[in-house]
């Protein structure tokens, strides 16, 4: 089944301690990207990857980390968590950046106390 | 820069109602735009889409056409569904860089029987 799975998908945590959000895809998808979701805000990109060893930032990248060392995995780093990084997480992956149909993981809720 | 601005929330319709959901856009160039919904729990999916000026993207009884005149992208539907019942996101990628995103901040809809 062709889908896009995040690990774990529910997660809480203090602050300052490192986590680590998996994002996979088994579609062979060059595009893959991270959302988080906030009420009122809707969604907002963070990282986006173009392909293996490419990354950039989107519109609110700060206190995230990514990689793409391969193409079907992108995880999401979160070196010191604080608390305004409570929010839900999307992972989502298309066939090409000018494609713009992205398909979603079903969320990670972070919770950092 | 880019935006997009949708409708406020909750609309609630009784079944088989007519639904619109308001869109509007600001983007420097002509983007896609795109309507995604939620349903509860899940990930986002890919209602539809329109890729250039006066398209109209269609599925599952929803439409929207792309109105370059006065930037906007809304959302139809004849005859709504219980099943229907979930947030809807208009989006929009940027025409100059088709990695990046920009996201309203949902609409939810609740369909009674």
């Amino acid at each position: 089944e062709a889908q896009v799975t995040q690990n774990p998908r529910y997660l809480i945590t203090v602050t300052g301690k490192k986590l680590t959000v998996t994002c996979s895809q088994n579609m062979n998808h060059e595009y893959m990207s991270w959302y988080r979701q906030d009420p009122g805000l809707g969604l907002r990109q963070i990282y986006y990857s173009m392909n293996v060893e490419v990354t950039d930032k989107g519109d609110v990248p700060e206190g995230y980390k990514v990689s793409r060392k391969e193409k079907r995995n992108f995880p999401l780093i979160l070196e010191s968590p604080s608390p305004n990084q409570t929010s839900l997480y999307f992972c989502a992956s298309s066939l090409r950046e000018s494609d713009g149909t992205q398909y979603f993981g079903p969320g990670t809720r972070l919770l950092v106390l | 820069g880019n935006s997009v601005t949708q409708m406020e929330g909750p609309v609630t319709l009784s079944e088989e109602a007519f639904l619109t959901i308001n869109c509007t856009y600001t983007a420097t160039g002509y983007p896609s735009l795109f309507w995604y919904v939620q349903y509860p729990g899940e990930g986002l999916q890919l209602l539809l889409k329109a890729t250039k000026a006066d398209d109209k993207g269609s599925n599952k009884g929803f439409e929207a056409t792309y109105r370059k005149e006065t930037t906007s992208f809304h959302l139809e539907k004849g005859s709504v569904q219980v099943s229907d019942s979930a947030v809807y996101f208009c989006a929009l990628s940027d025409r100059y860089n088709f990695n990046k995103f920009y996201f309203g901040s949902g609409t939810k809809l609740n369909v009674k029987p």
